[in-house]
């Protein structure tokens, strides 16, 4: 079993709809979530980084962390044309010394259709 | 402010040769990590280094090797080249005292 899973699509959409995207993860130890979007052929772009259970929204972006489910979800609403890309979920253990390797999931590609 | 860059942009190697690439990281930024990303995977760590020693490795032979100099920039050297190392490198900086990492374009590497 892998780490992070994460569906890799691919997902499409009708311009203006809201999009949830997600990953579940088995290592207990992972305490810092990131989503990060990635256009073809272009490095990551990171977009929402939280460290605690709960929500945290930016503009049309909310990140969602359910430690006791081991789960973190990306909701995009107004979902447009220019969001078309691969969206990837990483996350890091706790704090220690200067552990800061990311574990990655395989990144959900998305199409939204105008 | 100039985020992360990444030279060169592409490469084509041959099976058994060596290949150096080149990362530059975001201003004020002391951390940087490598990670190689085939098509369609995520990224899978291969290093970091911070105060120019390799702080942390994933699981890749020691035919990749690193450096960092004390402007912070690095290289990624990879030896005897095998057509499985063609990917995507990336190079992502941050703070040692931060989590949040920052990528930079990438170089594509093709080994035939």
């Amino acid at each position: 079993q892998k780490e992070v899973e994460q569906d890799p699509g691919p997902l499409s959409v009708p311009e203006g709809a809201i999009v949830s995207l997600n990953c579940t993860y088995s290592n207990s130890a992972f305490q810092y979530f990131m989503w990060y979007r990635q256009y073809s052929r272009k490095g990551p772009e990171l977009l929402m980084y939280t460290y605690s259970s709960g929500n945290k929204e930016d503009g049309r972006f909310t990140a969602q962390v359910d430690k006791s489910s081991k789960y973190i979800s990306l909701f995009i609403r107004d979902s447009q044309p220019s969001d078309s890309a691969t969206y990837l979920c990483a996350m890091s253990p706790i704090n220690a010394g200067n552990n800061r390797k990311l574990i990655w999931g395989l990144g959900t590609s998305l199409a939204v259709n105008p | 402010d100039a985020g992360v860059t990444q030279s060169p942009t592409h490469l084509i190697k041959t099976r058994g040769q060596q290949v150096t690439l080149r990362c530059s990281p975001k201003s004020g930024h002391d951390t940087v990590s490598w990670y190689q990303q085939a098509l369609g995977q995520g990224p899978q760590f291969i290093f970091q280094y911070y105060e120019e020693e390799e702080r942390q490795r994933g699981n890749f032979p020691d035919r990749f090797s690193g450096h960092q100099f004390p402007n912070y920039s690095s290289e990624l050297n990879v030896n005897a080249l095998l057509l499985g190392d063609s990917a995507l490198y990336l190079c992502a900086s941050s703070l040692v005292v931060e989590n949040e990492q920052f990528f930079g374009p990438g170089t594509r590497l093709t080994v035939l």
